[in-house]
């Protein structure tokens, strides 16, 4: 089974410019969710999708990032202008009912801001 | 409230000692408990998880991890640390009701010492 794939693994960009991070969940996982994970903390949960729905964003800083799941599959998070705080590891994650709701995590886009 | 206390941020053992990472939750429902392991610039990846079964759950790599439900706890142990179990662990609540809901531990990073 084809886990999660992420892309770009890395990327450095300088402040106030715009990054984009794409995700394809395992095959038939209708829940994605996206996280920052700031260097030395947990995950911190930005938005999750049920298939093309929007089920929290509570914690998306609206105001720079976006994200978004058009047909329900894989999904693009967004950030412009980028913030020197900014860099973190973004983690995509998927699940489903038919792996037992169990979540799969991506390795991650590494995201430096300079 | 639903939350996940990690008892320790680090714990260093000797290799070939056993090793137990300590995790207590809080929740109104019956919760659905991971443990998830990540390695130096990976991906967070399954170690274990609980989902009303058996209380006794064992995991990838020598890894097993018991729900108690009156001490509302879900250590995980493993009998002798390799060099390579060297990592941050997360302990993870799910809660499943229209949507999935995920609370993370803060962490728990385990050293082993040569």
């Amino acid at each position: 089974e084809a886990g999660v794939a992420q892309s770009p693994r890395y990327k450095i960009i300088e402040k106030r410019q715009s990054v984009a991070f794409w995700c394809n969940p395992i095959s038939g996982h209708a829940t994605l969710y996206w996280y920052q994970q700031i260097l030395g903390q947990g995950p911190k949960l930005l938005i999750q999708f049920q298939n093309n729905g929007v089920v929290d964003d509570s914690q998306l800083p609206k105001d720079r990032f976006s994200a978004e799941r058009l047909k329900g599959v894989d999904s693009t998070l967004k950030i412009q202008p980028a913030k020197l705080e900014d860099s973190a590891v973004y983690l995509c994650a998927s699940s489903g009912v038919l792996s037992g709701n169990t979540i799969y995590f991506g390795e991650g886009s590494w995201l430096t801001v300079v | 409230a639903q939350s996940v206390t990690q008892l320790d941020s680090h714990v260093s053992v000797s290799e070939g000692t056993p090793v137990l990472l300590r995790c207590n939750y809080s929740s109104s429902y019956s919760p659905s408990l991971f443990w998830y392991v990540q390695h130096p610039n990976k991906g967070l990846q399954l170690l274990l998880k609980y989902t009303s079964a058996a209380t006794l759950v064992k995991g990838i790599n020598g890894f097993e991890a018991e729900f108690k439900k009156s001490e509302t706890s879900f250590h995980l142990t493993k009998p002798s640390a390799h060099m390579s179990d060297a990592a941050e662990y997360f302990c993870v609540v799910t809660l499943y009701s229209s949507a999935s809901k995920i609370i993370f531990g803060s962490g728990t990073r385990l050293s082993i010492r040569p």
